[in-house]
C-alpha cells in the first residue's frame, strides 16, 4: 500500500540548532515533493517544492534534499528559532499532478 | 479574492443533520481540493476538481459525502446524516493549474463538531 512517513514524535531542538526532519514514502514515484508548515488553527502554508531531478533545494534558512532511491526527503532549518515551532508536513503528487497526499507531519519545537 | 475562504469557520450541529461548507478559492486557479484534519492527524485527502470536474472522488470516506463546483470558482462539500466520527476540520485549497507542479493555497478551515 501507499505510505507517507514522517517522524509521529514532536522533535524538539536548541535554539540556533540545524533541525532535519525527515519523510519517507512507499509505492509513490512522484515527480515533485512538497513541503509545508502549519501552525495551531492554521492551514498548512508552502514552504519549497523539489522536482524528481533535483537533488537540493534552498531558501534562506531552509533545505530539502530528494533522494529517489531512498524514497525519502530532508527538510533542515539551520540556525533555528522559536518562531520555527510548528507543524512541518511533506507533500507529493500521485495519478499523474492530479492528487497532492501530505504525510502526517512533524511537530518542531524550538527550544530557546 | 486575496485568499482562499471557508465558511463556516465554525459550525456545530447535531447528528443526522446535512451540513454544507463552502469554499472560494484564489480567483484564477483552475485546481481546487478538498482535505479533511481530524484532531492531531495528518491531512487525509477527499477529492479534487480540475475547473468544475472531479476525476477521483474515491477519497470521499462515504456516500453521506458528495462535492461539486460551479463556474470553476466556488466549490461545496456537503455531508449528510452527519455522524460523530465526521467531527474534524475541513480544509480547501487551490492552486493556479492542475496538471502542473505548484504550490497549493490553503484556506483557514471550517471546523465541524458533530454533536
Amino acid at each position: 500500500s501507499q505510505k507517507i512517513e514522517q517522524n509521529s514524535e514532536a522533535l524538539n531542538i536548541q535554539e540556533g540548532k540545524t533541525a532535519t526532519l525527515t519523510c519517507n514514502y512507499t509505492n509513490y514515484s512522484p515527480a515533485y515533493l512538497q513541503w509545508y508548515r502549519q501552525d495551531p488553527g492554521r492551514g498548512p502554508v508552502f514552504l519549497l517544492l523539489i522536482r524528481e531531478n533535483e537533488k537540493e533545494k534552498r531558501k534562506e534558512r531552509l533545505k530539502v534534499t530528494f533522494d529517489t532511491t531512498l524514497k525519502q526527503s530532508l527538510f533542515h532549518i539551520t540556525a533555528s528559532q522559536p518562531a520555527d515551532s510548528a507543524t512541518y508536513l511533506c507533500a507529493l503528487n500521485s495519478g499523474g499532478y492530479q492528487k497532492v497526499t501530505f504525510g502526517t507531519g512533524t511537530k518542531l519545537q524550538v527550544i530557546p | 479574492g486575496a485568499g482562499v475562504s471557508q465558511s463556516p469557520s465554525n459550525k456545530v450541529t447535531e447528528k443526522g443533520k446535512d451540513v454544507e461548507l463552502r469554499c472560494d478559492p484564489i480567483s484564477g486557479h483552475t485546481a481546487l481540493y478538498w482535505y479533511r484534519q481530524s484532531l492531531g492527524q495528518g491531512l487525509e485527502f477527499l477529492i479534487y476538481f480540475q475547473g468544475n470536474s472531479a476525476p477521483d472522488k474515491s477519497g470521499l470516506p462515504s456516500d453521506r459525502f458528495s462535492a461539486e463546483r460551479t463556474g470553476g470558482s466556488v466549490s461545496t462539500l456537503t455531508i449528510q446524516r452527519t455522524q460523530q466520527e465526521d467531527s474534524a476540520v475541513y480544509l480547501c485549497a487551490s492552486s493556479l493549474k492542475l496538471g502542473e507542479a505548484g504550490e497549493l493555497f490553503f484556506g483557514e478551515g471550517s471546523r465541524l463538531t458533530v454533536l
